[in-house]
């Protein structure tokens, strides 16, 4: 089965940084796009960033240009999303989502999502 | 901060046809990508429900389906049910500013 599983719940602090995990099982990670998009509470979904696993190429949404990283392990099933300078509207869930790699990128299966709360 | 709006909410009783607009621009809707359409019920990860503009994934029912005219795209429900009670968001990329996806600012469906 195909499925994205994401690490747990954070609670951090103001000006920490965080780090969110997915790994991919059931499909071959290399040549799928990974993508993170974030939901602050009762708002809109917000698409941060995508990797390649295969080259480890990064493209990243203007907004988190400065603070987000997003990595992936030497297996590529593990990517990585790490957000610096936390704010307390950083407080959001964070899902990856697979692509497929081009500009037509729709998300087809999801992480179940890691709550991060950023307090000070 | 979206470029691609949408109504905050629509209802309609059982069994009624709504619909669901995505208002983009040149750069996105309107330079031919392709709009897809997120369905999000409550406390879980959005599911992909429509792709390229009237594709639907297996396991997702014929009541749905979109369409796309100009630098707008809309997804319409016909038969409502209960079970169709959740945010709905439409997806798309936009070539400003480097190029990024952007997501609408999503409408919440409610069934009368």
């Amino acid at each position: 089965q195909m499925q994205l599983v994401q690490s747990g719940a954070e609670m951090k602090k103001t000006g920490s940084s965080v780090k969110v995990s997915c790994k991919s099982y059931g499909y071959n990670p290399s040549y799928r796009y990974l993508h993170w998009v974030r939901q602050a509470p009762g708002q809109a979904l917000e698409w941060m960033g995508w990797i390649a696993p295969y080259n480890g190429n990064t493209n990243y949404a203007q907004k988190f240009q400065d603070r987000v990283t997003i990595s992936r392990d030497r297996s590529m099933t593990t990517a990585y999303m790490e957000l610096s300078s936390l704010r307390f509207e950083d407080t959001a869930m964070y899902f990856c989502a697979r692509g497929s790699g081009s500009q037509s990128d729709s998300f087809d299966i999801w992480g179940q999502g890691t709550m991060v709360t950023v307090s000070s | 901060q979206s470029v691609l709006t949408q109504p905050p909410s629509v209802s309609g009783a059982p069994g009624q046809r709504v619909t669901i607009s995505c208002t983009g621009s040149g750069s996105n809707i309107g330079a031919d990508y392709d709009v897809h359409w997120y369905q999000q019920l409550p406390g879980a990860a959005p599911k992909l429900l429509m792709f390229g503009v009237n594709n639907r994934p297996s396991g997702v029912p014929d009541r749905f389906s979109g369409s796309k005219s100009g630098t707008s795209a809309s997804l319409a429900i016909t038969g409502l049910q209960t079970e169709d009670e959740a945010d709905y968001y439409c997806q798309c990329y936009d070539s400003s500013l480097g190029g990024f996806f952007v997501f609408g600012t999503g409408t919440t469906v409610t069934v009368l």
